[in-house]
């Protein structure tokens, strides 16, 4: 059974860092792309980004939002994704799920998703 | 950037009614749309890919389609646990976007 479960959210003031985790089991982590995507208190979903898997070289890409505060990374001996997030803003407080993509010629989808953790960012 | 216009933002319906929401593309996205449900607290759930494919344990009563830009997600008839929100998503390029979602209530 694929599981993702995602940790390390809290309350974090502005311009402070975190560091998310999503443990992965059930399937080969390494063969899979991994997103991260957020919802802020009652909106909508945003894509945050994505690392593609070792064969595309971990290469990563990411909302305009967060580029250059935020980096994704991963760790194929524990199956986990990593979101670092620096330079915090207010406006970053949101639930943040992890997904794992599945990907074939002709289709994408998020077809697993973490239950989410919470960030907030206040003084 | 492609932006996703989902509508209605908000539906009211009752226990066995059709219902159908949209989302339009501003421009073509080749079938990469995923239609995904939430409820509240958590996590969205895929019920369709590539526009009109069923998401496998999904019920039937769900249903995907594509016309152009323009593509619809239609519950043929409803039922308690489907009231809960609805976003579209494009996985076509760069950034992964959806749209707003439809908040559907019970009548």
């Amino acid at each position: 059974e694929v599981q993702l479960v995602e940790s390390g959210g809290g309350l974090v003031q502005p311009g402070g860092s975190l560091r998310l985790s999503c443990a992965a089991s059930g399937f080969t982590f390494s063969d899979h792309y991994m997103d991260w995507v957020r919802q802020a208190p009652g909106k909508g979903l945003e894509w945050v980004g994505r690392i593609r898997n070792k064969a595309n070289s971990y290469s990563t890409e990411f909302a305009a939002s967060v580029k250059g505060r935020f980096t994704i990374s991963g760790d194929d001996s524990k199956n986990s994704l990593y979101l670092q997030m620096n330079s915090l803003k207010t406006e970053d407080t949101a639930v943040y799920f992890c997904a794992r993509l599945y990907a074939a010629a002709g289709t994408h989808r998020h077809d697993y998703w973490g239950q989410g953790t919470l960030v907030t960012v206040s003084s | 950037d492609i932006q996703l216009t989902q509508s209605p933002s908000f539906l009211s319906a009752s226990v066995g009614d059709r219902v159908t929401i949209t989302c339009r593309a501003s421009q073509g996205i080749r079938s990469y749309l995923a239609w995904y449900q939430q409820k509240p607290g958590k996590a969205p759930k895929l019920l369709i890919y590539t526009a009109s494919t069923l998401q496998s344990g999904v019920p039937s009563r769900f249903s995907g389609s594509e016309s152009g830009t323009e593509f619809t997600l239609t519950i043929s008839s409803l039922q308690p646990e489907d009231f809960a929100s609805y976003y579209c998503q494009q996985l076509y390029n760069y950034p992964i976007t959806f749209g707003q979602g439809t908040r559907l209530e019970i009548k």
